[in-house]
């Protein structure tokens, strides 16, 4: 079955700067590659998400990469902010959706 | 504002006691997940079901059943808790349309077994 594995588990940044966090997922069959942030006490809420056939996807401050021949897909937080402190989820479909273990970020002002 | 709904944010429960969680979405959605959360884990499949009725066991099963007899309501079910299930369980469901494959989750029940 599908594997997912998340790096780093935990990031620190200092408020403006870039965050970027990696995934690599094992079935080459996988077609979607979505990204959740939880903040505390709340449930995981999707924020950008990319399918198969797209390289690169951008939502304001956040994007998305795909290399699909790597089997790698990253987030990328530019000029971070507090309100950007939460966990982070990536996962990939195959036919349900495979969660990678998370990574916890850290934004200081 | 579309939503899933778990019932409880906070339960806790005693050793050997049957713990029904629910949870309803209004998105008339057929598909419905039910996740553990533990730290260092991310989020891991219990069951998920497809259709009324229909279910499937997903990454880790043991020690838990499901049941959805209408659309929009999936209930986990601890037939005998027990300490390891403390943890937080978080339900999502999703469209089963190919537009669309994002699910959406509700809030999660922090489930304390003493």
């Amino acid at each position: 079955g599908e594997n997912v594995e998340q790096h780093p588990s935990t990031l620190s940044v200092q408020e403006g700067d870039s965050a970027v966090i990696k995934c690599t997922y094992s079935d080459s069959a996988s077609n979607y590659f979505p990204w959740y942030k939880q903040e505390l006490g709340k449930g995981p809420q999707l924020i950008i998400d990319i399918r198969s056939n797209v390289g690169e996807k951008k939502d304001q401050r956040i994007a998305v990469t795909l290399n699909k021949t790597a089997k790698h897909f990253s987030l990328h937080i530019t000029e971070t902010q507090p309100e950007d402190s939460a966990v982070y989820f990536c996962a990939a479909l195959r036919e349900k959706l495979i969660f990678g273990a998370g990574t916890r970020l850290a934004v200081h002002p | 504002d579309v939503k899933v709904t778990q019932s409880s944010r906070y339960l806790v429960k005693r050793t050997g006691e049957k713990v029904f969680l629910e949870c309803v979405q209004d998105m008339d959605h057929e598909n419905m997940f039910w996740y553990r959360q533990d730290p260092g884990l991310g989020l891991r499949l219990i069951y998920f079901s497809y259709d009324v009725k229909m279910k499937e066991k997903g990454d880790i099963p043991e020690g838990y059943s499901v049941s959805r007899e209408k659309k929009e309501r999936f209930s986990l079910i601890l037939e005998s808790a027990s300490t390891n299930q403390t943890s937080m369980y978080l339900c999502a469901s999703s469209s089963a349309g190919t537009d669309n494959y994002g699910y959406t989750f509700g809030s999660g029940t922090r489930l304390t077994v003493v």
